[in-house]
């Protein structure tokens, strides 16, 4: 199935810094969406975008769509110790059938005190 | 809002017996449910796709005679492992979209089967 690179693997970042993350690939998607998942826990909807070039915040989260429409990326600002999980991306192609996303790999955050 | 449930969080059973996990959209009508399976430290792996009133999709190489997949209504679909063996022990996760043009999933808290 269709792949989708996201990087890095995972970060360690102290408390207070903003941590950047994206998902690239060679196909392009209609919807980006960004999901949370805490330790034994369903992922949780943070961000949804839906057109190029599209930016879009939620509290200390920001997240683009490329314009390319090929990429997305996600920025949290002023980290604390509860954004420690593991953050993945999701995509939505033009051919995809039945609203089905395929997902990153998922990035691994670490928050140090 | 967009709230889904799953049933149960935890199940233990023996080889060979049948588990069944329930779905919910709390708050909305899903017109399609997903069930994904997701293995220790990797990202989540589509099985199935349910569509309310008709059957299943399934992923290539998902077998739909063990994983029984019902969505007989707008706010429920459940997952049925038949015959479960050591291997079938994962995480099960539920996700549910709420409108036509809407390409949102909200999942649920999953499901961590393990057959002994």
């Amino acid at each position: 199935g269709q792949q989708l690179n996201q990087s890095p693997q995972s970060m360690f970042i102290q408390e207070g810094e903003d941590v950047s993350m994206n998902c690239t690939s060679s196909s392009i998607f209609n919807t980006w969406l960004w999901y949370k998942q805490d330790p034994g826990e369903g992922p949780v909807l943070l961000i949804a975008l839906y057109k190029a070039g599209e930016l879009t915040s939620n509290g200390r989260l920001t997240a683009q769509f490329g314009i390319t429409r090929k990429d997305s990326f996600l920025n949290i600002s002023a980290s604390i110790p509860s954004d420690v999980g593991i953050y993945f991306c999701a995509g939505q192609l033009p051919s995809g059938s039945a609203r089905q996303l395929t997902f990153g790999s998922g990035t691994q955050l670490t928050v140090l005190p | 809002g967009a709230v889904v449930s799953q049933h149960p969080s935890r199940v233990i059973c023996k080889s060979g017996t049948s588990v069944k996990i329930e779905c919910r959209s709390l708050d909305f009508q899903a017109t399609t449910m997903f069930w994904y399976r997701q293995f220790p430290k990797q990202s989540l792996m589509l099985m199935a796709t349910s569509n309310e009133g008709s059957k299943a999709t399934y992923e290539q190489g998902v077998e739909k005679d063990k994983f029984l997949i019902n969505h007989a209504s707008l706010t429920l679909s459940t997952l049925t492992v038949t015959s479960a063996h050591p291997e079938d022990s994962s995480f099960y996760i539920c996700s549910a979209s709420p409108g036509t043009f809407s390409y949102e999933q909200y999942f649920g808290p999953g499901t961590r089967l393990t057959v002994t």
